[in-house]
């Protein structure tokens, strides 16, 4: 089983300020690599999929980079609604054995 | 506008069978992989499976293989997650996903359901 580790646990940063996730694989994903975001009582909503598309509808400030086994997602410019947990998916297995990081939390510095 | 709606919440007795439900509108149900995420309180989330409505084909997570069932009834657009015999444990909040592409087996998920909150409790 691939396992995801996302650093930090935990991320203080403050309004307008830039958030840097890191997303590391224990094996190469290629770029079959997807980020989310989860908000308190809500489901997870897609962000990012191949490592740097962006989901339909996500603003250019969401940005995501890597390749192999090392993953970056950075927010620009954070706004109230990006306070939230980010989770890192890798996809890269046929037959399916996906796996997701275990989250970084965003919060108000 | 693609949707997934799943079942109510449940509340269930150690032992029990439940079966929850997620019904996809809005596009192709039978050609797109539905996949399943548990999310236990406070936690992150967990891949359990995927199923192909087109055949009711699962393929599960080795650590959920043989503790759940999925299935699909693509004439009705709805999938399926199924215990025999719950157990405090699989107490969570349990997700619909979609697969974002029906042509590319490598693709994450892209629309999600609500989720189905189960509460295993004697």
């Amino acid at each position: 089983e691939i396992v995801l580790t996302q650093s930090p646990a935990t991320l203080s940063v403050s309004p307008g300020e830039r958030a840097t996730l890191s997303c590391r694989a224990s094996e190469s994903v290629s770029r079959n690599l997807a980020w989310y975001q989860q908000k308190p009582g809500q489901a997870p909503r897609l962000l990012i999929s191949g490592a740097s598309t962006r989901a339909t509808g996500i603003p250019a400030r969401v940005s995501g980079s890597g390749s192999e086994t090392e993953f970056t997602l950075t927010i620009s410019g954070l706004q109230s609604e990006d306070f939230a947990v980010y989770y890192c998916h890798q996809y890269t297995n046929w037959p399916p054995s996906e796996t997701f990081g275990q989250g970084t939390k965003v919060e108000i510095k | 506008e693609v949707q997934l709606v799943q079942s109510g919440a449940e509340v269930k007795k150690p032992g029990e069978s439940l079966k929850i439900s997620c019904k996809g509108s809005g596009y192709d149900f039978a050609t797109y992989w539905i996949g399943w995420v548990r999310q236990m309180p406070g936690k992150g989330l967990e891949w359990m499976g995927i199923v192909y409505p087109a055949d009711s084909d699962p393929r599960y997570s080795p650590s959920f293989e043989g503790q759940v069932t999925m299935s699909a009834d693509k004439s009705i657009t709805t999938a399926y997650l199924q215990w025999n015999s719950l157990k405090v444990s699989d107490s969570a909040v349990y997700y619909c996903v979609r697969r974002s592409s029906n042509t590319f087996l490598l693709s994450p998920f892209d629309s999600w359901g609500q989720g189905t909150l189960v509460t295993v409790t004697s």
